[in-house]
């Protein structure tokens, strides 16, 4: 089974701070690295998405930064928010020969709680 | 609202009782996926279904059965529930666009289901 090792687990972070998430892959022929957000009681839902011709992706307060040759990508959230608590998940897939039957390879999940 | 629709949204079993889980999507997609999440494992693959008229397994599909109905409608069948699966089980559903810019997956809010 093709990995996405997330970190960390869980993370805890004051109001306005930046919290960082993040993941480490190991198959270099993927080329598509969403990003899902998942509140309590609800599905995860598609929240950024980088492909690896570029470094750095930003939309709103969130921000992916992408290292293609250390096979690693992090979502920043800029002046967090007590509302950005959740579970966040990083994916990897090959937008060429996967999708879908093979389907995303998901992280494990980051809980994270902003305080107020 | 367009998406995925899982039915029901709770559920208890007694170990060894059978239920199904409805899942529908009204997108147009041809692949679909049943996801279980459990605390601190991530999002788990129970069975897929590229295209109508297949499936395949997943990470976890021991005790579970699936059938691709139609292109809209995936269900997962546990024919004799045990106390292991207890979980929060997610349905989702999605195209490959190769050269799109944009690809995910559209998840259904959840079934909570016990089993006691």
């Amino acid at each position: 089974q093709q990995q996405v090792k997330q970190s960390p687990q869980s993370l805890i972070v004051q109001k306005g701070g930046i919290p960082i998430i993040n993941c480490a892959y190991e198959n270099t022929a993927f080329d598509y690295f969403p990003w899902y957000q998942q509140f309590p009681g609800k599905g995860p839902a598609l929240l950024i998405a980088i492909r690896p011709d570029v470094s750095e992706k930003k939309e709103g307060r969130f921000t992916i930064s992408f290292n293609k040759s250390a096979k690693q990508f992090s979502l920043h959230i800029m002046d967090s928010q007590p509302g950005d608590s959740a579970t966040y998940f990083c994916a990897a897939v090959n937008m060429y020969s996967g999708g879908g039957a093979d389907g995303l390879t998901f992280g494990k999940g980051t809980h994270l709680i902003i305080q107020p | 609202n367009a998406g995925v629709t899982q039915t029901p949204k709770f559920q208890v079993l007694k170990t060894g009782q059978s239920m199904t889980l409805q899942c529908a999507q009204d997108m147009n997609h041809n692949s679909m996926y049943w996801y279980r999440q459990d605390p601190g494992m991530g999002l788990r693959l129970i069975y897929y279904s590229a295209s109508e008229g297949t499936t395949d397994k997943g990470e976890v599909p021991n005790g579970y059965n699936v059938s691709r109905l139609n292109k809209r409608e995936f269900s997962l069948r546990l024919e004799s529930a045990a106390p292991s699966q207890t979980s929060v089980y997610f349905c989702a559903s999605s195209e490959l666009y190769r050269w799109a810019a944009h690809y995910g997956y559209t998840f259904g809010s959840g079934t909570r289901l016990t089993v006691v």
